[in-house]
């Protein structure tokens, strides 16, 4: 089905180095969405931007929409080992798709101690 | 608050059986979704529920799948007959707002 183009897919990172990943699109979406999920739990919601150009924080996490609706970033600051697990972004097209959301193919994040 | 309730959190059944996935979504959420995960397709919307009504069921891939949802608090997604092609983990999601869903912890289902 349709996706989202998430990069990178995996990342391997020193804790306390900051994290940063991003989907695009071809599409205009009205809402993106950032999940974590890890293994064997559904995807959790972290952050959910409803604006172009809105800038959101989640404690060490900041996420944006950007400015041409078509893509979206997350970072994720000072990075800890609880932060492993994938990293989905998802967008929505209310008008056009209603509730359903595009989830990108996920950013696998490991962090060394 | 309770988040959204699924069972079984594991499956395992052999071809042909019937199978019936179960979902309590967060209370006053008026939108409930299943979603399937596979490694090759990722997530994917099966169908979508507004105030206990289907909206778009587009997502359904056979008539061998069929979803209810006969009250506020229940919906269930029901396989018959299972196929090995079946085997994912089937997600439901609630939501207040059409867009800001949260997740269940998901069944895995494992069909022989």
């Amino acid at each position: 089905g349709q996706q989202l183009n998430q990069s990178p897919q995996s990342m391997f990172i020193q804790e306390g180095e900051d994290v940063s990943m991003n989907c695009t699109s071809s599409s205009i979406f009205n809402t993106w969405l950032w999940y974590k999920q890890e293994p064997g739990e559904g995807p959790v919601l972290l952050i959910a931007l409803y604006k172009a150009g809105e800038l959101t924080s989640n404690g060490r996490l900041t996420a944006q929409f950007g400015i041409t609706r078509k893509d979206s970033f997350l970072n994720i600051s000072a990075s800890i080992p609880s932060d492993v697990g994938i990293y989905f972004c998802a967008g929505v097209d209310i008008y056009n798709q209603g509730g359903k959301l595009i989830f990108g193919q996920g950013t696998e994040l490991s962090v060394k101690p | 608050d309770a988040g959204v309730i699924q069972s079984p959190r594991h499956e395992v059944t052999e071809m042909g059986q019937e199978v019936t996935l179960r979902c309590k979504p967060i209370s006053g959420h008026d939108y409930l979704f299943w979603y399937r995960q596979t490694m090759m397709r990722g997530l994917e919307l099966l169908i979508y529920f507004n105030n206990n009504v289907p909206i778009d069921d587009s997502g359904m891939p056979e008539d061998r799948f069929s979803a209810k949802m006969p009250n506020a608090s229940f919906s269930t997604l029901k396989i018959q007959p299972s196929e090995p092609r079946d085997s994912a983990v089937y997600f439901c999601a609630s939501s207040l707002k059409v867009d800001t869903q949260y997740f269940g912890p998901g069944t895995r289902l494992t069909v022989l």
